[in-house]
């Protein structure tokens, strides 16, 4: 939506290659999350980025996973190794007004 | 940390009636819960929030809840539309912190 950028919006990847997923964010936006949405699921948190504190890893699902976010706005979220589970949406959000998330429109990843 | 239930999974509606979501959270320090409306194939929209020091709060055809002793708050969705049918997922905060979510209510509005 307004305010947040994802790319891909599509990425169909082999079985054991990396991807990178990339969320753009407009500036000025301190807090940024990447979430997980597999098919007909909820929303499952990853990572949280705020401001230049160490970033809140505890959803990573495994070491796979990792996260950077490079001068306080884009953000990429990598996964090594990919597995047919990482098959997902995901989802970037930045805090609004300091309650509440704008989501991006997402990643819909296909591992095959 | 926090965890939010979400009830029911799925809700079927006639157009024109209401439909109720009811959420529990787990965490006392949370003091923020936003409700999003997921359509097919699209992100999650805010849709209608509420902070811990208010009660209920309406937008027109929806209103939010919260009791704070219970830790429980709920979605109504009056005079239903077959456009509210969606994905709705409740969540829930602390200061400072992420939004953990529900497990998300399909609800389904017939004509």
């Amino acid at each position: 939506g307004a305010g947040v950028s994802q790319s891909p919006s599509n990425k169909v990847t082999e079985k054991g290659k990396d991807v990178e997923l990339r969320c753009d964010p407009i500036s000025g936006h301190t807090a940024l999350y990447w979430y997980r949405q597999s098919l007909g699921q909820g929303l499952e948190f990853l990572i949280y980025f705020q401001g230049n504190s160490a970033p809140d890893k505890s959803g990573l699902p495994s070491d796979r996973f990792s996260a950077e976010r490079t001068g306080g706005s884009v953000s990429t979220l990598t996964i090594q190794r990919t597995q047919q589970e990482d098959s997902a949406v995901y989802l970037c959000a930045i805090m609004d007004r300091g309650y509440g998330y704008t989501f991006g429109s997402g990643t819909r990843l296909t591992v095959v | 940390g926090e965890n939010v239930e979400q009830h029911p999974s799925t809700l079927s509606v006639q157009e024109g009636d209401s439909a109720v979501i009811k959420c529990t959270y787990s965490d006392s320090a949370s003091n923020y819960f936003p409700w999003y409306k997921q359509e097919l194939g699209k992100r999650p929209q805010l849709i209608i929030d509420i902070r811990s020091n208010v009660g209920e709060k309406k937008d027109q055809r929806i209103a939010v809840t919260l009791n704070k002793t219970a830790k429980h708050f709920s979605l109504h969705i009056t005079e239903t539309q077959p456009e509210d049918s969606a994905v709705y997922f409740c969540a829930a905060q602390a200061a400072g912190n992420k939004l953990t979510f529900g497990g998300g209510t399909r609800v389904l509005v017939k004509p």
